[in-house]
């Protein structure tokens, strides 16, 4: 089975712009996580898609925002980027979310110059 | 609220050392854990999972982790590092009541020397 994919892997952006990051799950996967590491913040939970709806959300401002189809391949935007958005995203899929394995793709690095 | 220690942002061990990586959490309701590992320029990889059903888990690549309640801890082992090994370990909670959300340490950077 194909696991996590990510498009596209690396980014650069300047500030002002906006971005949108793709995440296609394992096959069968209904729950999608995003996720943004920095050195200085770690491993920080932006959101999460279930079934075409947000079922959780991180403290992030507004900026930030996703959605999931009906496929379960799932989009992250940022609008409006900032020099402190570079980082690493990375998206997890798991069967139904709760309480079970994520399966992480590699991620986007993305770059705000 | 749940959260994730993580002991040591830097471990250093020479090839053949015990592997201690220590991981606290704090969580209201009986937590489901898990130690991920992350190479170089890559996503996470799972290692191994506690779900309740046995206090001992093993993983993957001989690591093996205890769950004590008592102490709240979640500490990964292995016996004999690899040079393969060096990577960053990251523990992480599972928030049960709120769906796929991961709440993860800070990270150990784990270094071999040979």
């Amino acid at each position: 089975k194909a696991g996590v994919t990510q498009t596209p892997r690396y980014l650069i952006k300047t500030r002002g712009q906006q971005v949108t990051l793709s995440c296609s799950p394992i096959s069968g996967h209904r729950s999608v996580s995003w996720y943004q590491q920095t050195p200085g913040q770690g491993l920080q939970f932006l959101f999460e898609y279930f079934s075409e709806t947000q079922r959780n959300k991180g403290n992030f401002p507004g900026r930030f925002s996703g959605r999931q189809f009906s496929n379960s391949r799932s989009e992250m935007n940022v609008s409006t980027l900032e020099l402190g958005d570079s980082a690493l995203y990375l998206c997890a899929s798991s069967l139904t979310g709760y309480e079970e394995t994520q399966y992480f793709g590699p991620g986007t690095r993305l770059l705000v110059l | 609220a749940q959260s994730v220690t993580q002991l040591g942002s830097h471990v250093s061990v020479s090839e053949g050392a015990l592997v201690l990586l220590r991981c606290n959490y704090s969580s209201s309701v009986p937590p489901y854990l898990f130690w991920y590992v992350q190479y170089p320029n890559q996503g996470l990889q799972l290692l191994l999972k506690y779900t309740s059903a046995a206090t001992l888990v093993k993983g993957i690549n001989g690591f093996e982790a205890e769950f004590k309640k008592s102490e709240t801890s979640f500490h990964l082992t292995k016996p004999s590092a690899h040079m393969s090994d060096a990577a960053e370990y990251f523990c992480a909670v599972s928030v049960g009541n709120q769906g796929g959300k991961l709440i993860f340490g800070q990270g150990t950077e784990l270094s071999v020397k040979p």
